[in-house]
């Protein structure tokens, strides 16, 4: 089992080039989010989605567009990078039959750099 | 805007002792969770506490709630080096369609 993967693990942009990050899980999860780590901040939701063809934003979605084609793939996508994008990117994804409840299983992250 | 907020900041204590860790969060919650991050990795899972819910244990691990309070925290008893880690609380707020929120973590370090 993959559990979550992400990729790239690390990309470097410059300011106003465009890119995907990946997300794919093989849980068969419904649920799936992309949260962003700055130094200081902590997590912040970005979008989110509790199935196939669903997706809402989360607390931080400007400049930011995901789509959900399959149950596996959640894929982010920036559409004209900027400097305040830089940071730590996390996909997650959980189903509530194990504990009742929305517990995340975490991706190993990827590190963005814009400049 | 975060939900929890975890307390202190950063924790440092001796191999072998107690680490209590504490969160307060602002609405009602259906359950508050517990994560660890160790550096330069994904978050994992510790422990979850439901609303209806006092106390919880798991191996070395004892997570309380307080709702009247508002506040939760979580005790690593016996710590081990291993323990080293960033620890969050999240909630899953009542009305938030299962949205996990995450407070600003909590850096613990423990000293051989």
């Amino acid at each position: 089992n993959a559990g979550v993967t992400q990729t790239p693990k690390f990309q470097v942009l410059k300011t106003g080039q465009s890119m995907t990050l990946q997300c794919a899980q093989d849980m068969n999860h419904e649920y799936m989010s992309w949260y962003r780590q700055d130094p200081g901040m902590g997590l912040r939701l970005i979008h989110y989605s509790v199935g196939a063809g669903i997706t809402d934003q989360g607390e931080v979605p400007n400049g930011y567009n995901v789509s959900r084609s399959t149950t596996e793939d959640f894929p982010l996508r920036l559409l004209s990078a900027a400097p305040s994008q830089t940071s730590v990117y996390f996909c997650a994804s959980s189903y509530e039959g194990a504990h009742g409840a929305n517990v995340l299983t975490f991706g190993a992250g990827s590190r963005l750099t814009v400049l | 805007s975060q939900q929890g907020e975890e307390d202190p900041q950063a924790l440092s204590i001796q191999e072998g002792e107690n680490a209590t860790m504490n969160c307060s969060y602002k609405t009602s919650i259906n359950n508050l969770q517990w994560y660890r991050q160790n550096s330069g990795r994904g978050l994992v899972h510790l422990i979850l506490i439901r609303s209806n819910e006092r106390e919880k244990h798991s191996g070395r691990l004892r997570v309380t709630l307080d709702t009247s309070k508002k506040s939760s925290s979580l005790l690593i008893t016996a710590s081990r080096a291993a323990d080293t880690a960033s620890y969050f609380c999240a909630t899953d707020a009542v009305g938030a369609n299962s949205k996990l929120t995450f407070g600003k973590g909590i850096t613990l370090s423990v000293r051989p």
